[in-house]
């Protein structure tokens, strides 16, 4: 059974640094893109970035290029996604989910993890 | 950028069929792709690859895509399917979502 399973809430002032994890299993983790998506309070899904656990590539949002790090430690079959300068409006839920599909074609997200919230608050 | 557009909200009644639209600049010429989301829940894939249905979705959800609009359709809707439902292409190395419809069924 493939889960994805996503760190616990956080609560953090503005500047400050998180990183959250996403940790697979029940399937080969380094053969499927892992990708983050925000949900802020009360809206809808904003896709931010994408990594391949294999190798460590990355693919990003333009909007949120230069905000965000997203890596993966295959050897823990973990997937991150960092910030180094916390503001209030990355205040929102954080999913994790297993990219499926083909570049060429399409892709879309088959398998997603519980969320993590993150409140950004001082 | 590629924007994808949903109505905010459809409602319809129990039993009935409920038929919720993407639309996008020639949207039929790629995949569109279905989640639902219920209330302090993770998304949920619906339907894929335009038609195609993951395995334990219920055969009464269907999708179509042609021309400029994606249509997802719930037919004899109940009332667990009351949720928020958001469509999803992929468009010049991008993941794009629609805004979301929420759907009320009363």
């Amino acid at each position: 059974e493939v889960q994805l399973v996503q760190s616990g809430a956080e609560v953090k002032r503005p500047g400050e640094s998180l990183k959250i994890s996403c940790k697979a299993s029940g399937y080969g983790f380094t053969g499927y893109w892992i990708g983050w998506v925000r949900q802020m309070p009360g809206q809808g899904l904003q896709w931010m970035g994408l990594v391949y656990p294999d190798d460590s590539q990355t693919k990003y949002n333009p909007s949120f290029q230069g905000q965000v790090t997203i890596s993966a430690d295959k050897s823990i079959k973990t997937a991150y996604l960092q910030w180094n300068s916390l503001r209030a409006s990355d205040t929102a839920i954080y999913y994790c989910a297993r990219l499926s599909g083909y570049f060429t074609q399409g892709v879309y997200f088959g398998f997603w993890g519980q969320g993590t919230l993150v409140t950004v608050a001082s | 950028s590629y924007d994808l557009t949903q109505a905010p909200s459809v409602s319809v009644s129990p039993g009935q069929t409920a038929s919720i639209t993407c639309s996008g600049d020639r949207l039929g010429d790629k995949y569109a792709y279905w989640y639902q989301q219920k209330p302090g829940q993770s998304p949920v894939l619906v339907t894929y690859e335009n038609t195609k249905r993951p395995s334990g979705i219920p055969e009464r959800f269907s999708a179509s895509n042609s021309g400029n609009t994606a249509t997802l359709t719930i037919s004899e809707t109940q009332p667990m399917d009351e949720a928020d439902y958001y469509c999803q292409a992929w468009d010049s190395n991008t993941v794009v979502f629609g805004g979301g419809t929420k759907l009320t069924v009363l």
